[in-house]
């Protein structure tokens, strides 16, 4: 059974930087038959896609965050991680990390992560 | 940008009806749309794939219709344990994936 957990510290401090983890059992990390990804939700809000990643490197961000956003992924601890810089309160949001399938679909979920900006 | 409409933004039914939602697309997305169900406090699950195909363990009452821009999903007997907030989600054009803001589904 997949599993996806994420971890990371609950409260991050205006204009510092946001970091998670996500660490993957279950399965490897290094399929060539699935991506990585970040989703967040603000409280009370939607899904926003963030960031996507395949096991060699490729990278996918969410424009809007683009310049703010890094994805990688560490194959030898099959974790992948998130780091999301000069946050602001409007970063607040459960963070969620996911499979996708090749075609494009968020299959399995992590439990969630929330992150509170806050100083 | 592929923007995704959801409506309506909640659906009142009481248990044992048919609830039927629906998601547009701001261009073709073909059959790539997903469908996905969130409980208060709980992670979005994968229901639908491919805008028709259940998901492993996902009971036959979920249904999901449509191609291009059009899509519904549909409930047909509400359970107790449907009552949350669902979710479309295009992966036709990606980068960005996107999804709709959600339907709420409560008891009437």
């Amino acid at each position: 059974q997949l599993l996806l957990q994420e971890s990371g510290p609950g409260l991050v401090k205006p204009s510092e930087t946001l970091s998670l983890t996500c660490t993957v059992s279950g399965g490897s990390i290094s399929s060539t038959s699935h991506y990585w990804g970040w989703i967040r939700q603000p409280p009370g809000k939607g899904l926003e896609w963030v960031a996507t990643i395949y096991y060699s490197g490729t990278t996918y961000y969410n424009p809007s965050l683009k310049s703010r956003v890094t994805i990688s992924v560490d194959t030898s601890k099959n974790q992948f991680s998130l780091k999301l810089s000069s946050v602001t309160a409007a970063d607040t949001a459960v963070y969620y990390c996911a499979r996708l399938s090749v075609a494009g679909f968020f299959d399995f979920w992590g439990q969630g992560t929330l992150v509170t900006v806050s100083s | 940008d592929i923007l995704m409409t959801q409506s309506p933004a909640t659906l009142s039914v009481s248990p044992g009806e048919r609830a039927t939602l629906s998601c547009r697309a701001s261009q073709s997305v073909r059959s790539n749309l997903a469908w996905y169900q969130q409980k208060p406090g709980r992670a979005p699950r994968l229901l639908i794939y491919g805008a028709s195909t259940r998901a492993t363990g996902i009971p036959a009452r979920f249904s999901g219709s449509g191609s291009g821009t059009e899509f519904t999903l549909t409930i047909s007997s509400l359970q107790s344990e449907d009552f949350a907030v669902y979710y479309c989600q295009q992966y036709n054009n990606w980068p960005p994936w996107t999804f709709g803001q959600g339907t709420k589904v409560e008891i009437k």
